[in-house]
């Protein structure tokens, strides 16, 4: 089965530095998705990667999934107090599309001190 | 924005009774999902739903679980005797039935955290 791993578990950082979190899978992706949450609360989805290199942007948020398909990173510029909770990474192994279910990562917590 | 709405927000029960969980997919989507998060652990995927049947499964989906699609919004997941290691926060999750795309995003409503005493 498949399994993710995602570094660093926990994160502190001082407002207005920037940051990276790391996925990395056991097996090939075949769709790589970031979703963040809050404490006892729901999944907000962030971004999907699905091919090899591809990068995308939202606000200050960038996340890039390797050319091998089995790494990604977040990466957040001039983190803000909003940024603060727990960054998920889910993956889908299968590359028929459809119901899949995916398989998500620990998370990593992230604290944002002013 | 349309949004994934579940229901109960919480609910607390004793062990071997039956609960049920309900979820109100975005209105357009097509699969439906459930998972569990325990509490400090991994969100982990219980089962898939489309077409009014069971697309996949886990594991921990057995016997004590089945799902539902009652009417034309509603979306269950039914634990028929519920044991202690049932509590957790229980996630229903859709998304769109989209032609020629491999990958299709997942929405997650905001959870039901059930309590088995």
């Amino acid at each position: 089965s498949q399994e993710l791993e995602q570094s660093p578990q926990s994160l502190i950082v001082q407002e207005g530095k920037n940051l990276t979190i790391n996925c990395t899978s056991s097996k090939t992706l075949y769709g790589l998705y970031w979703y963040k949450q809050k404490y006892g609360e729901g999944l907000i989805f962030l971004m999907m990667l699905q091919k090899g290199g591809e990068e995308k942007s939202h606000e200050k948020i960038t996340a890039k999934l390797d050319e091998k398909k089995q790494q990604s990173s977040l990466h957040i510029t001039a983190s803000q107090p909003s940024h603060a909770g727990i960054y998920l990474c889910g993956a889908s192994t299968y590359s028929g599309g459809g119901a899949d279910g995916l398989t998500f990562g620990k998370g990593t917590h992230l604290i944002i001190q002013p | 924005e349309p949004e994934v709405t579940q229901t109960p927000s919480h609910q607390v029960t004793q062990m071997g009774q039956e609960v049920i969980l309900r979820c109100v997919p975005i209105s357009n989507h097509l699969y439906f999902y459930w998972y569990r998060q325990i509490l400090g652990q991994k969100v982990e995927f219980l089962v898939s739903f489309y077409n009014n049947e069971i697309s996949e499964k886990s594991e921990i989906f057995d016997d004590q679980f089945s799902v539902e699609r009652p009417d034309g919004s509603n979306f269950t997941l039914k634990i028929r005797s519920t044991k202690l290691e049932d509590s957790a926060m229980y996630f229903c999750a859709s998304s769109e039935a989209l032609l020629y795309s491999p990958q299709e995003t997942q929405y997650f409503g905001p959870g039901t955290r059930l309590l088995v005493l």
